[in-house]
């Protein structure tokens, strides 16, 4: 299957610095890619929609001017925590659907554990 | 997007077949029925999808009643590696429509 990669893979800061967060389709082009959030021991919650070239669409109580997503071409979306707090600690995943397939299957990358300390 | 409901956990020995099940009674026409597997720290990873009927693949098979208000996943002969989160979605996913998960349920696989 297709791959996604996430850079980094964790990532420790201190309250108040901002973090970047690297999603690549390796091996194929994704106009959309989403970026999911998951807390210990609960399920994955979509945060954003992210489109090549466009702004992203961001879920009902997720702040667009705290997670900034830049989606600059049609291999790399990128997810920055702004001014990260320690209730920003959690597991961010991105995922992205490969374009050739005709339905549904979406990729997901390893995820990257940000701890705010 | 079609309300799922699973168990929420599941105990299983090693060797033994792994029955879950997911129920999904406001599925519409063009829905399909797809199953994913997360283990701690990583993301999900696909396993198998199906409309109706019968899949099956060299992971698990998935079966579908005619009235598609349900699912089975069925891993046979789980190892201790199977250990993980199983998450069932209902939709038609194509284009910028996201994946939406549910509770999931934990499998835990003991020797």
């Amino acid at each position: 299957g297709a791959v996604v990669s996430q850079h980094p893979s964790w990532v420790i800061c201190k309250s108040g610095t901002s973090v970047k967060i690297e999603c690549r389709s390796l091996d194929f082009q994704a106009t959309t890619m989403f970026w999911y959030r998951q807390f210990p021991k609960q399920s994955l919650m979509l945060m954003a929609t992210s489109n090549e070239g466009s702004k992203a669409t961001y879920e009902q109580g997720v702040e667009k001017d705290k997670f900034l997503i830049n989606h600059a071409s049609l291999t790399l979306s990128t997810l920055t925590v702004t001014s990260a707090h320690p209730e920003d600690s959690s597991f961010y995943i991105c995922s992205a659907r490969d374009n050739r397939q005709a339905l549904n299957e979406q990729f997901f990358g390893p995820g990257t554990r940000l701890t705010v300390l | 997007l079609a309300k799922t409901t699973q168990p929420i956990s599941m105990d299983s020995y090693e060797g033994q077949e792994v029955n879950i099940t997911c129920s999904h009674n406001n599925i519409a026409t063009n829905d399909y029925i797809t199953w994913y597997q997360q283990f701690p720290s990583q993301g999900p990873r696909f396993i198998i999808q199906g409309y109706k009927t019968k899949v099956t693949n060299e992971v698990a098979s998935l079966f579908i009643p005619a009235d598609r208000k349900s699912s089975t996943l069925s891993l046979p002969r789980v190892s201790l590696s199977d250990t993980a989160v199983y998450y069932c979605l209902v939709g038609f996913y194509s284009g910028n429509t996201p994946l939406v998960f549910g509770k999931g349920t934990r499998l835990s696989v003991i020797a």
